[in-house]
């Protein structure tokens, strides 16, 4: 069975922290790997990570995928308040863009 | 700004009713998704869809339907709701362009009640 492991499920931090989350994966035919943000609402797309592109970063952000390890982690510097959210991850697993989601990791930056 | 919208943000409704939760994207996506989101489950898919009139059952389907009549719609169906069935529910929608695959753009939630 398919299946994507995000650690820790919760995490307190002080703004000014770095954080890791930890993504890994255990799936058929992985295509590619995706981070996104949930606030109140809709999850956001952050990065997505294939064979092709392992490392990602965007500002205070950045992802790296080790395949071999069959995981990923997101780095996030000099945390803030509005960094607060679940972080969930992603795996897509198909020629048809269906994709595995993690329970998430629920981040709170504290002032 | 592209969108998915679904209809209700909040809904309560009591044990056995039949739910309908609504979903419309303007960005003609083929695909669309039904997700339920529970906290340390994370998100679950319930059925999703690659083309008008067409589904395909997710990991969790008991208990519910779908409908997609046209292209930009998606209908999650509750055919009678129970209390296991309070949840946020989560419309998606992506689109395979070349076979490459973009990611989900998600509507902002229905957090539904059944009592």
């Amino acid at each position: 069975e398919d299946k994507v492991v995000q650690s820790p499920l919760s995490l307190v931090v002080h703004e000014g922290d770095t954080v890791t989350l930890n993504c890994s994966y255990e799936v058929t035919n992985f295509r590619s790997l995706l981070w996104y943000k949930q606030e109140k609402k809709a999850p956001t797309f952050l990065f997505m990570l294939t064979s092709s592109g392992i490392e990602k970063k965007s500002g205070r952000l950045s992802s790296i995928l080790d395949k071999k390890e069959l995981s990923s982690i997101l780095n996030i510097t000099a945390t803030q308040t509005g960094d607060s959210a679940i972080y969930l991850c992603a795996v897509e697993v198909t020629s048809y863009d269906k994709v595995i989601f993690g329970p998430g990791t629920s981040l709170s930056v504290i002032p | 700004d592209v969108k998915v919208t679904q209809s209700s943000r909040y809904l309560v409704k009591r044990t056995g009713e039949k739910v309908f939760l609504e979903c419309v994207q303007d960005m003609d996506h083929e695909n669309m998704f039904w997700y339920r989101q529970d906290p340390g489950l994370g998100l679950r898919l319930i059925y999703f869809s690659y083309d008008v009139k067409m589904k395909e059952k997710g990991d969790i389907p008991e208990g519910y339907s779908v409908s997609r009549e046209k292209k930009e719609r998606f209908s999650l169906i509750l055919e009678s709701a129970s209390t296991n069935q309070t949840s946020m529910y989560l419309c998606a929608s992506s689109s395979i362009i070349s076979r490459v695959f973009y990611g989900y753009t998600f509507g902002s939630g229905t957090r539904l009640t059944v009592v």
